[in-house]
């Protein structure tokens, strides 16, 4: 399977708090994005980070990538009730345009 | 906004009953893929395709289901005979295409196969 995978599984921390996911994917890739899915919704794109780049921030959010370990991790710093939602890495292969899910992290940020 | 849209919302059905879900991509976007959402598997790519051309269909049961772009602004999913296992969430999403593109998804279609 392409998919990757996703740690941990379910997350609750307290408002304020930083939060972090890590994400681990099989192949090589063009680039690794991350979604956020609200319950019962679409996913919406959060940030997307090159196959060269290490790490990129956007608002409270920053994504590393080690593409030698073929890992990815996103932290949520500063969280609020409002982040709670399952959030998924999903990785572009080289040589396709394909985009492949993990598994996914359940984020609860209690108030 | 722009938005992709998908159709019918919720769709309760009756096993080896026809299904057919409905995408109308964002205006402009020529990619467009197919995941299908369960506990059990998550999110698994059904089909992609660009400029309404099939590029992969590698995840889809091929027995069963079918994929189509008749136009620019409409792709159907179709699952006949529909199976109880085929009951998930359905979800449409659109890019522009190219390296290092993001994704625009729909709502989902919700199915329920009796």
């Amino acid at each position: 399977s392409q998919q990757g995978e996703e740690d941990p599984q379910a997350l609750s921390i307290q408002e304020g708090e930083n939060a972090t996911m890590n994400c681990s994917y099989k192949t090589s890739i063009n680039n690794l994005q991350w979604y956020r899915q609200n319950s019962g919704r679409g996913l919406v794109h959060l940030i997307l980070i090159r196959s060269n780049e290490r790490e990129k921030h956007s608002g409270r959010l920053r994504v590393t990538l080690d593409t030698s370990k073929k890992s990815s991790s996103l932290l949520i710093t500063a969280s609020r009730a409002a982040d709670t939602a399952s959030y998924f890495c999903a990785t572009e292969g080289t040589g396709a345009n394909n985009l492949f899910f993990g598994t996914g992290t359940r984020l609860t940020v209690i108030p | 906004d722009a938005r992709v849209t998908q159709t019918p919302r919720d769709k309760v059905t009756e096993m080896g009953q026809e299904v057919t879900m409905r995408c109308q991509p964002i205006l402009g976007h020529n990619t467009v893929f197919w995941y299908r959402q369960t506990m059990m598997q998550g999110l698994e790519l059904l089909a992609y395709f660009r400029n309404r051309a099939p590029l992969d269909d590698s995840g889809m049961p091929k027995d069963r289901f079918s994929a189509e772009m008749p136009d620019a602004t409409l792709a159907t999913l179709k699952i006949q005979p529909s199976e109880p296992r085929d009951s998930a969430v359905y979800f449409c999403a659109s890019g522009l295409g190219g390296t290092n593109e993001k994704l625009f998804f729909g709502s989902g279609t919700q199915l329920s196969v009796l």
